[in-house]
């Protein structure tokens, strides 16, 4: 089966541009995570989805980042508009109800200039 | 508030030497689970090893187990017979069992060198 699906894998954009990163979670997996990774804050959770539903947002930054989760089987991220201090790598994480762990994708690093 | 602490931010191990990472934590939650993830250099998070906080022993996957001593507020990733592809870093996460928060709470990492 295959994993977690992120593309892209490499983004680089120039400030103020609009950023859209995606996300395949494994199928039948019914909770879907967004986190941010950099050397200074470590790993923190954006937002998560349960059942296409978002339950926790308190993660995002600001109004400048947005997700959506159409359908089971797609998330997206937006960053809108971008700003260098938004460079870090992005990832995706699923999980199957009744499990514990959560199966990352292997993220999408953004750089910013 | 829920928090989780990794006090080593690098280590060296001798390969097929046994290593200690250390993770503490701190909640008020009387159910909780503690995991261990791994990230080489590669990028992608690979999930090791769980433990609940009422799982009456210790949870071991092959060459990992979790040394839980839920009075110290411990639990500490032990990796026996290291090997040169454990070169990584190692990320303790907690997360509330209860209720329909699927949230972890992450620390920031121990980055292991397995020497060969």
């Amino acid at each position: 089966d295959a994993g977690v699906i992120q593309s892209p894998r490499h983004e680089v954009t120039e400030m103020g541009q609009e950023v859209t990163l995606r996300c395949k979670p494994i199928s039948g997996h019914n909770s879907l995570f967004w986190y941010r990774q950099t050397m200074m804050r470590g790993l923190e959770l954006l937002i998560y989805f349960n059942n296409n539903v978002p339950i926790d947002d308190s993660g995002m930054p600001e109004d400048r980042f947005s997700a959506k989760m159409p359908n089971a089987s797609f998330s997206t991220l937006k960053i809108q508009p971008s700003e260098p201090r938004d460079s870090a790598v992005y990832f995706c994480a699923s999980k199957k109800a009744g499990s514990y762990e959560q199966y990352f994708g292997p993220g999408t690093r953004l750089t910013v200039t | 508030a829920q928090k989780i602490t990794q006090t080593q931010p690098g280590m060296f191990v001798q390969e097929k030497e046994a290593v200690t990472l250390d993770c503490t934590y701190d909640t008020s939650d009387p159910s909780y689970g503690l995991f261990w993830y791994k990230q080489p250099s590669s990028g992608e998070m690979i999930f090791l090893i769980y433990q609940g906080s009422y799982d009456q022993q210790n949870a071991t996957e092959g060459r990992y187990s979790l040394n839980f001593q839920k009075a110290r507020k411990s639990a500490n990733l032990v990796i026996s017979a290291s090997q040169l592809g454990d070169s990584a870093m190692y990320f303790c996460a907690m997360r509330r069992v209860p209720g329909n928060n699927r949230k972890l709470i992450w620390g920031l990492g121990t980055s292991l060198a397995v020497n060969p």
